[in-house]
């Protein structure tokens, strides 16, 4: 079935670092990659998402980059600050009422 | 606008007790889903929603049983609580076919013993 795998599990990255969690999913009918943020004891939140006609997207110190012919996707955060700790899950969804979730990254930035 | 609500925030239950999970939303979309997360295993999707009075099911519905009424309302029961659905519970809203723009719950830690 359609599965979006994502890594790694876990990330500790040095405060002012760069961050990457990568993904890769497996129906190639998805064309919507959103990215959610989900701060402790709080709802996950969409950060950014890249449609399948764009290569990459950025908004500050966030970028996320899209190879559909590999089927691999990445969220970038440069710079890092503390208030960036958090869980990061990526998705793939056909732009219709399914969305498919990969398993989550805990990011933690060290000072 | 409120966006997503739920309640109640915590819940213990004992094993064979019933309860439902209240999940609101305020922005007038037709999708609902209501998730549990559970550590190392990301979101699973327990049912969903397209409008009133239409439900079907998601990956993990055994246990779990929905209805929708209204395009604000969208309740959880759980018939007979076990341990296994201990849990944090997140309900979630999107307009229709923009699933990859969903809107989530502050979300419910349930406790069952």
């Amino acid at each position: 079935g359609e599965n979006v795998e994502q890594h790694p599990s876990t990330l500790s990255v040095q405060e002012g670092d760069s961050a990457v969690i990568k993904c890769t999913y497996s129906d190639s009918a998805s064309n919507y990659f959103p990215w959610y943020k989900q701060e402790l004891g709080k709802g996950p939140q969409l950060i950014i998402d890249i449609r399948s006609n764009v290569g990459e997207k950025k908004d500050q110190r966030i970028a996320v980059t899209l190879n559909k012919t590999a089927k691999h996707f990445s969220l970038h955060i440069t710079e890092t600050q503390p208030e960036d700790s958090a869980v990061y899950f990526c998705a793939a969804s056909r732009g219709d009422d399914k969305i498919i979730f990969g398993k989550g990254t805990r990011l933690h930035i060290l000072p | 606008n409120a966006g997503v609500t739920q309640t109640p925030k915590f819940q213990v239950l004992k094993t064979g007790q019933s309860m439902t999970l209240q999940c609101a939303q305020d922005m007038n979309h037709e999708y609902m889903s209501w998730y549990r997360q559970d550590p190392g295993m990301g979101l699973r999707l327990i049912h969903y929603s397209v409008g009133a009075g239409i439900t079907d099911q998601g990956e993990v519905p055994n246990g779990y049983n929905v209805s929708r009424s209204t395009t604000e309302d969208f309740p959880l029961r759980l018939l007979s609580a076990a341990p296994s659905q201990t849990s944090v519970y997140f309900c979630a809203s999107s307009r229709q076919g923009n699933a990859y723009e969903q809107y989530f719950g502050p979300g419910t830690r349930l406790t069952v013993t």
